[in-house]
């Protein structure tokens, strides 16, 4: 089946203008999570949705980010007046949350941002 | 607070030879898990290997397997019979039972042919 979709791949953007992030899940994944990818950092935890719960946003690294999911679906990242140090790949992830049992995440592709 | 730390950033193995990868992890609670992912170059990530902090027998997958130290709060990543395709950078990660995913800053290994 379909994994999870990331879009755009790669989005180059001067500094100062928003982007948007897209993330669309593996159907029926109730968890979805979105991490930051820079050189040499690891995975740093932006923030994690699942079900109808309100969503943890403690990784958010300042008020420029925010994301929605709509639905219990699909998944907007957005980053407001860009600066250079945002340029990361942004990663999205999804899993069958069930019960606490927490199952394996799967991943996007990604999207590569560069802030100019 | 989770917290995950491998403290190597870089590691190289022969190829066929076997190699372990560190991770520790701090938590205060009692019910977790814990993972092991891979990042090949393509960028894909995919699960490697995972615990359940009340098992006490070491999870294994074909060549993977850990060595998990409760008391220590340890989790290393042992890969036997080293292949080229193994180069990648390893994430370990830990989830508190219903709680977000947490991962460490990775280690890149390299398989020297």
């Amino acid at each position: 089946g379909a994994g999870v979709s990331q879009s755009p791949s790669n989005k180059v953007t001067e500094k100062g203008k928003d982007v948007e992030l897209r993330c669309d899940p593996i159907s029926g994944h109730t968890a979805l999570y979105w991490y930051r990818q820079s050189l040499g950092q690891g995975l740093e935890f932006l923030i994690y949705f699942q079900g109808n719960s309100a969503p943890d946003k403690s990784g958010l690294p300042s008020d420029r980010f925010s994301a929605e999911r709509t639905g219990g679906s699909v998944s907007t990242l957005t980053i407001q007046r860009t600066q250079q140090e945002d340029s990361a790949v942004y990663l999205c992830a999804s899993s069958l949350f069930d019960q606490g049992n927490n199952s394996p995440l799967h991943f996007g592709n990604g999207t590569r941002l560069t802030v100019t | 607070a989770q917290t995950v730390t491998q403290s190597q950033p870089e590691m190289s193995v022969q190829e066929a030879e076997t190699v372990t990868l560190s991770c520790t992890y701090d938590t205060s609670e009692s019910d977790y898990y814990l993972f092991w992912y891979k990042q090949p170059p393509s960028r894909q990530m995919i699960l490697v290997i995972r615990q359940e902090a009340y098992k006490q027998q070491n999870a294994t997958e074909n060549r993977f397997s850990v060595n998990f130290q409760k008391a220590a709060k340890s989790f290393s990543l042992k890969i036997s019979d080293s292949q080229l395709g193994d180069a990648a950078m390893y994430f370990c990660a830990s989830s508190n039972r219903d709680d977000k995913i947490i991962f460490g800053k990775g280690t890149r290994l390299h398989i020297l042919p």
